[in-house]
């Protein structure tokens, strides 16, 4: 079945450390790839995508992400995390067939320590 | 005002009682969606329009129906809830295929 995975249920990291949040996608063709955060009591927040072209991208609050056709890979990362950074991050893609439905990852809990 | 609202906030309901969750938007979107999200499984759909007359079926409609009144209103109905349907539901909104989704706050619902 087509899907979507983050390994990482819950990763805790020191403010000031690098992250990087996995996603793995099966599917044939390349979808179209997302990443949304969700703050404690708020809905998802679009973080950065990914459709074609520069397989880096640069998303807001200083995330970037990296599609890795041959890992069937899209792993956020951010080089210096933030106290503000703590909440729920979800991979999320479409596949570009009839129905362009979106399909979300289970999700990354990121609690982060001072 | 948000672009994308839902009704209750949070609700509280019993076993077999009909409920509904209500969602409007701003944008003028044609696209809407309605989620729930619970704990170590994302969120699922269940249900979707892309015009007022499109309505289609998401990955878990068992036990839930919903109506596009027009196209800023999109709402989700459960006709007799069960404590299993115990979730934070969403709404969201798009533009056109493929572009990125806004979400309302969300709805926490609890069935006892």
């Amino acid at each position: 079945a087509q899907s979507v995975t983050q390994p990482d249920i819950h990763i805790t990291v020191s403010e000031g450390a690098s992250l990087e949040l996995r996603c793995n996608y099966s599917y044939g063709a390349t979808p179209y790839l997302f990443w949304y955060v969700q703050s404690p009591g708020q809905g998802l927040q679009l973080l950065l995508k990914y459709f074609s072209g520069d397989t880096l991208v640069q998303g807001i609050k200083g995330f970037e992400a990296e599609f890795k056709r041959s890992q069937s890979s899209f792993n956020l990362r951010k080089p210096s995390v933030h106290w503000s950074d703590a909440a729920e991050y979800f991979c999320a893609v479409v596949v570009p067939d009839n129905t362009d439905k979106l399909i979300f990852g289970t999700g990354t809990r990121l609690q982060v320590f001072p | 005002d948000a672009d994308v609202t839902q009704t209750p906030r949070n609700r509280i309901t019993k076993t077999g009682k009909r409920i509904m969750l209500e969602c409007s938007q701003t944008k003028g979107h044609d696209r809407m969606y309605w989620y729930r999200q619970d704990p170590g499984l994302g969120l699922r759909l269940i249900y979707y329009s892309f015009d007022v007359k499109d309505i289609n079926k998401g990955e878990i409609s068992d036990g839930y129906s919903v109506s596009r009144q027009a196209q800023a209103k999109f709402s989700l109905s459960l006709e007799s809830a069960i404590p299993n349907q115990t979730a934070l539901y969403f709404c969201a909104i798009q533009r056109r295929a493929n572009s990125p989704l806004h979400f309302g706050n969300g709805t926490r619902l609890t069935v006892t």
